[in-house]
């Protein structure tokens, strides 16, 4: 079955303190796996997509990194700004066309 | 580009009533849209997949009579939550896959809308 586990469940840092979030996923094969923000009571806001092992992506101060078996995503000097749920999904080949396995998600606060 | 609203954002309703959320692609076509439900610190549950012109595809232990979509255009979709009870209160979000146009195809991204937040009382 297919899965995403996303640790940890929150991350409290201060402003400046970079660190990761993961994303560990177990898929018959991997098409796409997708990173979005969530805000308190709002929709995911979509942030990157990763296809292949190796690939890098960078937005202002995150970058999203894959391997075969998991997703990095590297926060570089954080600002309360930052402050949202993190969530991971996969998109495995086969199946229902484009559907998205999302994990829990990571609450991240950065505290001035 | 890519934005998606849904209207309402908030509904209270009465038990045994029925209550229809709709869901834009305000700036692409989308012949695709898909219905989430997110209960409180839980993540995205995917209910069902909406086609423009065809039937939805409903996820395993989703109730097809209960929550109808109706996929009207390609940039309108429909849940309409028939006979609401408290169970059914919930977060629910729709997104959308964005169309390539003559190309054909469409993104592997979802673009998802605001979200609307249902109590049933």
């Amino acid at each position: 079955e297919d899965q995403v586990t996303q640790s940890p469940e929150a991350l409290r840092l201060q402003e400046g303190e970079s660190s990761s979030l993961n994303c560990s996923y177990t898929v018959s094969g991997l098409r796409g796996l997708f990173w979005y923000r969530q805000d308190p009571g709002k929709g995911p806001e979509f942030l990157f997509t990763l296809y292949s092992a190796g690939e890098e992506k960078e937005k202002e101060r995150l970058k999203a990194t894959l391997t075969k078996k998991e997703s990095f995503l590297h926060i570089t000097a954080p600002k309360p700004e930052d402050s949202a749920t993190y969530l991971c999904a996969v998109q495995a080949y086969g199946g229902a066309t484009n559907k998205l396995i999302f994990g829990t998600g990571t609450l991240l606060a950065v505290q001035p | 580009g890519a934005v998606v609203s849904q209207h309402p954002s908030r509904v209270i309703c009465k038990s045994g009533t029925s209550v229809k959320i709709e869901c834009r692609s305000l700036d692409f076509q989308a012949t695709t849209m898909f219905w989430y439900r997110q209960f409180p610190k839980q993540s995205l549950m995917l209910m069902a997949t909406s086609n423009e012109g065809s039937k939805a595809t409903y996820e395993q232990g989703v109730e097809k009579d209960k929550f109808l979509i109706n996929h009207a255009s390609l940039t309108l979709s429909t849940l309409t939550v028939t006979s609401a009870h408290p169970e059914d209160s919930s977060f629910y979000i729709c997104s959308a896959r964005r169309d390539l146009g003559l190309a054909g195809g469409f993104t592997d991204e979802q673009y998802f809308g605001p979200g609307t937040r249902l109590t049933v009382t």
